[in-house]
């Protein structure tokens, strides 16, 4: 099984739509993250969380939404879906260790929306 | 905010050929990462790059924190079909957070 799996793969819906995609991993780690990629845009952080009780916006949270709710567990929610939010997005955990923040990705939730 | 400026965005090159990309920084960083996506899937870390001036090979990967802590290169050699991905850096600050910046990345073809 993956380390950090992502639920669902794809998924494709229309505007006003609430979505929810999920995140769990099993590595252990504190800190969980969210990310959209666009072509040509890179990785922005949407959300992240260093713990249970700890959620901080990112570049990008306008929007979106997200829960922690519990130490492997990190959703991310689009309470009403518009196309501009047509993007793939990832999951990320790191374990927070002085002097590094390596990230380690889930395999991605493509998102459509119509 | 900080930003990472990847270059270059895109390569196509002959299988058996050298790839270098680079990425540069408005500002300095304390570590740099090196990922690849392979189509479909999540980022995976190749490099990580603690020290300035460090070099560290990863089999035909090498990579390089630059001495102005504003910089980083990625080398890979004699490359094959399946090095196709795209390649991101990513550079941390440090501070209290550790929060990454990541390049735009760069798309890279091999023709067989």
């Amino acid at each position: 099984d993956a380390d950090v799996t992502q639920t669902p793969r794809n998924r494709i819906t229309k505007t006003g739509k609430r979505i929810m995609l999920e995140c769990s991993q099993t590595k252990g780690h504190d800190r969980m993250y969210w990310y959209r990629q666009d072509p040509g845009l890179g990785l922005r952080l949407i959300y992240y969380s260093f713990d249970v009780k700890d959620i901080n916006k990112g570049e990008i949270s306008d929007g979106y939404s997200v829960s922690r709710q519990a130490q492997a567990k990190f959703s991310l929610s689009l309470e009403s879906a518009i196309p501009n939010q047509t993007a793939l997005y990832f999951c990320a955990t790191s374990d927070g260790q002085v002097g590094a923040n390596v990230l380690t990705f889930g395999a991605g939730s493509r998102l459509t929306v119509l | 905010g900080q930003q990472l400026n990847q270059s270059p965005q895109s390569m196509f090159i002959q299988e058996g050929e050298d790839v270098s990309m680079n990425c540069t920084s408005s500002s300095i960083f304390n570590t740099w990462l090196w990922y690849k996506q392979d189509p479909g899937e999540g980022p995976v870390l190749l490099i990580a790059l603690y020290k300035a001036g460090e070099l560290t090979s990863n089999g035909r990967l090498t990579a390089q924190f630059g001495i102005t802590r504003k910089d980083s290169f990625l080398n890979i050699s004699a490359s094959i079909p399946s090095d196709v991905g795209i390649y991101f850096c990513a550079g941390q600050a440090g501070g209290s957070n550790y929060k990454l910046t990541f390049g735009k990345g760069t798309l890279l073809t091999v023709n067989p």
